[in-house]
């Protein structure tokens, strides 16, 4: 089963509202998760490493005052699209480290911005 | 960033036939993967090779590294159409904590 979930699935919101997407690890804690955002037939791009208890880590380019990035618990880490524009449209994925090597992913959230 | 690229960027073949997708990278790294994701959906992983091995095997699956050459290649035997995806090859480098750098990806399409 999923160890990694994230909600809401899809999401449809009007230009300049935000949106919150959770990323939760359902049988293990996290200190770090990872964001990703991929468009339509292209690969996954990092954003960025949320750290619990501390703040997240953003990618070149990635601007933090727009993705806001919350771990708020071992478990739980939010991205926050804050005013939302059609070219933010995309599909966020989260992934969760276990173990050194083992890392598993969301099954992404489809964010639509009309 | 992106670490590095694959090739082909998209393979179309007949099931029955292999499926070989390429993947170079740009770092040292501590272990190369892959990942299978179906149009719209979440990644499934497929299989993890670590810097110091040189092939590993899982069911119909055939991953190589060449670190010398900074290379990977994922063989997939006897496609079936189920195998039709998207496939990432993705970097754990070094210095770079637990996060993963994907590759462009192929296209695979299995024609019944």
């Amino acid at each position: 089963g999923a160890v990694v979930s994230q909600h809401p699935s899809r999401v449809i919101c009007k230009s300049g509202t935000s949106v919150k997407i959770e990323c939760r690890s359902l049988d293990f804690q996290a200190t770090t998760m990872f964001w990703y955002r991929q468009f339509p037939k292209q690969s996954l791009m990092l954003m960025a490493t949320s750290n619990e208890g501390s703040k997240a880590t953003y990618e070149q380019g990635v601007e933090k005052d727009k993705f806001l990035i919350n771990h708020a618990s071992l478990t739980l880490s939010t991205l926050t699209v804050t005013s939302a524009h059609p070219e933010d449209s995309s599909f966020y994925i989260c992934s969760a480290p276990r173990s050194s090597y083992e890392q598993y992913f969301g099954p992404g959230t489809r964010l639509t911005v009309t | 960033s992106q670490q590095g690229e694959e090739d082909p960027q998209a393979l179309s073949i007949q099931e029955g036939e292999n499926a070989t997708m390429n993947c170079s990278y740009k770092t040292s790294i501590n272990n190369l993967q892959w990942y299978r994701q179906n149009s719209g959906r979440g990644l499934v992983h497929l299989i993890l090779i670590r810097s110091n091995e040189r092939e590993k095997h899982s069911g119909r699956l055939r991953v190589t590294l060449d670190t010398s050459k900074k290379s990977s290649s994922l063989l997939i035997t006897a496609s079936r159409a189920a195998d039709t995806a998207s496939y990432f090859c993705a970097t754990k480098i070094i210095q770079g904590a637990q996060k993963l750098v994907f590759g462009q990806g192929t296209r695979l399409t299995i024609n019944p």
